[in-house]
């Protein structure tokens, strides 16, 4: 049982590349959710996808596009990189949408934009 | 809007030594809380969390939390720090859909020998 998985682990991108995030969870999740983690700013949304078939934006959904697969795999795209994307992404799933529900959480790809 | 305000961005303590993170929050519905924690270059896992029922939560490791509605309050707490508790701490409350929590800015713990 792996949990949350996430590729690449690492990436250097040059301004105005692109490219695309993997996530993905075997523990039979409905819900899924892409952050970025930036020194002293915390954890932000960017977009979660509360069940298969649906995507929703969070906080800081600008530069970015989201594609939920099938129910295990949820990507987060990058169109045209910026500099100010530079950032850790964290993809975290949990069973539902719901007060009590417990996010579990990948290892985190960071990415550094150059 | 919920917000969450962790007091303090380091926190500093000797091994042995009370550990106590400050956590406060604003919210528009009855709060369900969160406490993270990340160690270095991994990924956030739940320490506990405050549904309803009891006010006192316990946690993994020796952590605990109480929720204090007339404080707007949910600081974490131990009462011996091992070097091993090194990490950086998120406070987490849920928004008033009750579909996404919002975090804090983190609070890093250092333990001295």
């Amino acid at each position: 049982n792996a949990g949350v998985t996430q590729t690449p682990k690492f990436q250097v991108l040059k301004t105005g590349q692109s490219m695309t995030l993997q996530c993905a969870q075997d523990m039979n999740h409905n819900s899924m959710y892409w952050y970025r983690q930036d020194p002293g700013m915390g954890l932000r949304l960017i977009y979660y996808s509360a069940s298969e078939g649906t995507t929703d934006k969070g906080e800081v959904p600008n530069g970015y596009n989201v594609s939920r697969l099938n129910k295990r795999e949820f990507s987060l795209r990058l169109e045209s990189a910026a500099p100010s994307q530079t950032s850790v992404y964290f993809c975290a799933s949990s069973e539902s949408v719901g007060p009590g529900e417990t996010q579990y959480f990948g290892p985190g790809t960071r990415l550094l934009v150059l | 809007a919920q917000s969450v305000t962790q007091l303090g961005s380091h926190v500093s303590v000797s091994e042995g030594a009370l550990v106590l993170l400050r956590c406060n929050y604003s919210s528009s519905v009855p709060p369900y809380l969160f406490w993270y924690v990340q160690y270095p270059n991994q990924g956030l896992q739940l320490l506990l969390k405050y549904t309803t029922g009891a006010t006192l939560v316990k946690g993994i490791n020796g952590f605990e939390a109480e929720f204090k509605k007339s404080e707007t309050s949910f600081h974490l707490t131990k009462p011996s720090a091992h070097m091993s508790d090194a990490a950086e701490y998120f406070c987490a409350v849920i928004n008033s859909g009750y579909s996404t929590l919002t975090f804090g800015k983190g609070t890093m713990l250092l333990v001295s020998p």
